[in-house]
């Protein structure tokens, strides 16, 4: 079975804080993904990864970046932690199977900026 | 762009009612078609997919057929149980676009109840 771990279930940051998500996955697969999960909004991609050190913007990456130095492990950093980055955080991986491209899902960090 | 419209929540049924939960989707290649379910306190898993026109995804008594016509990947379950309350996504991607380039609906929340 595909596993995709996420660092926190729950963080609790202050405004201003610099906040690192850390994702990790153990099936070799060469996308990552970073999303964010609010009411009403659905899924919005911040980030993705297709393999090391490479990474391209999704909608709505303003205050974000990311990293990914290993294969198997993506991070999201908050540079400067506000209040509107309130949210859940869900990280995925993907390979191509067959003509689509399956996403697999992390358990999501729930991120509260006081 | 290529963007999923699904029926807004929140949906309650009683145990063992039929369930519909429609979803419309645009696009202007031919994409891959998914259901996601999102249990309390869980990440995404996928629940179907299909890949082309007239296709039948199933899973767990869930079926979704995609209905090129009508631009439709409408999720249906004759008898829904008290364990099938979670969130639903449904989401496409475009392979002749970017398969990275998930688009997911806002979701929609069903409850079952005994």
């Amino acid at each position: 079975d595909v596993k995709v771990t996420q660092s926190s279930r729950y963080l609790v940051k202050r405004t201003g804080e610099k906040v690192f998500l850390e994702c990790v996955q153990d099936m070799d697969h060469e996308n990552m993904f970073w999303y964010r999960q609010d009411p009403g909004l659905g899924l919005r991609l911040i980030y993705f990864s297709y393999d090391v050190k490479m990474k391209e913007k999704g909608d709505i990456p303003e205050g974000y970046s990311v990293s990914r130095e290993k294969k198997e492990r993506f991070s999201l950093i908050l540079e400067s932690a506000s209040t509107n980055q309130t949210s859940m955080y869900l990280c995925a991986s993907s390979v191509a199977s067959g003509s689509a491209y399956e996403q697999y899902f992390g358990p999501g960090t729930r991120l509260t900026v006081t | 762009g290529n963007s999923v419209t699904q029926m807004e929540g929140p949906v309650t049924l009683s145990e063992e009612a039929f369930l519909t939960i429609n979803c419309t989707y645009t696009a202007t290649g031919y994409p891959s078609l998914f259901w996601y379910v999102q249990y309390p306190g869980e990440g995404l898993q996928l629940l179907l997919k299909a890949t082309k026109a007239d296709d039948k995804g199933s899973n767990k008594g869930f079926e979704a057929t995609y209905r090129k016509e009508t631009t439709s990947f409408h999720l249906e379950k004759g008898s829904v149980q008290v364990s099938d309350s979670a969130v639903y996504f449904c989401a496409l991607s475009d392979p002749l676009r970017n398969n990275n380039d998930m688009r997911f609906g806002a979701g929609t929340r069903l409850t079952v109840k005994p």
